[in-house]
């Protein structure tokens, strides 16, 4: 199975500063169509996971511009909020779908300092 | 707009089964697939397997090959994911959620949750 490895475990943030959330694949996520499958999920406490980002940087509408998506070299990536606010507080998943069977990285607890 | 829900909580005996609902609306429901994920308190999410509405055939993460069954009615646009020898570390909260292509089975739009609880 893929294994995607998140850092940090756990990221207190002061309002507006901004964060960083990394993950790491121990394969390629790249699919023949050319494109690299890897995506970010929020889950609010108490809430169902939302998808904010797919192939790497593509934003869901609705979204705000403050979340990011970025790759490293093909199996790192990088979830970037600009200025967290209070409605970032949560757990963020990183997942890959493309190979069998998908998974989860295992979540950053994002938290006000 | 996009819709899943799924339907209530439920309370089993360790070595029965459940049955948990997913109903659709607001999309054309056969392109699509569902996919199950769960997640046990205070933990993670572990995808379980997932259904293509169009066809019905459905496949499972091994963990669950031999204990899952998803099934999909098109009549009612909603599909059932029944879990069968519920043991204690089966309770968590089941998600569906909606795979918009089958290359990559990550999902856009999720269910409420449905929280079952496995006690003796």
């Amino acid at each position: 199975d893929v294994v995607l490895t998140q850092s940090p475990l756990s990221l207190p943030v002061t309002l507006g500063q901004p964060a960083s959330i990394s993950c790491t694949s121990n394969q390629s996520l790249l699919y023949s169509d050319g494109s690299t499958y890897l995506n970010w999920f929020q889950q609010r406490p108490g809430q169902s996971p939302r998808r904010l980002i797919y192939k790497v940087s593509n934003r869901e509408p609705g979204v705000p511009g403050r979340f990011s998506g970025i790759s490293g070299s093909g199996t790192d990536f990088t979830l970037k909020i600009s200025r967290v606010e209070a409605e970032d507080v949560g757990v963020y998943y990183c997942m890959q779908g493309v190979h069998w069977p998908p998974t989860f990285g295992g979540g950053t607890k994002v938290e006000i300092k | 707009q996009v819709q899943l829900v799924q339907s209530g909580a439920e309370v089993k005996k360790p070595g029965a089964s459940v049955k948990v609902s997913c109903k659709a609306s607001g999309y054309s429901f056969s392109r699509y697939g569902i996919s199950w994920v769960r997640q046990a308190p205070g933990q993670g999410l572990e995808w379980m397997g997932w259904t293509s509405a169009y066809s019905g055939n459905a496949n499972y993460a091994q963990k669950f090959q031999d204990r899952v069954t998803m099934t999909t009615d098109t009549s009612t646009s909603t599909v059932y994911m029944e879990m069968r020898s519920l043991r204690s570390d089966d309770t968590a909260v089941y998600f569906c959620a909606r795979v918009p292509v089958s290359w990559d089975l990550s999902s856009d739009y999720w269910g409420q949750g449905t929280l079952v609880t496995v006690s003796s």
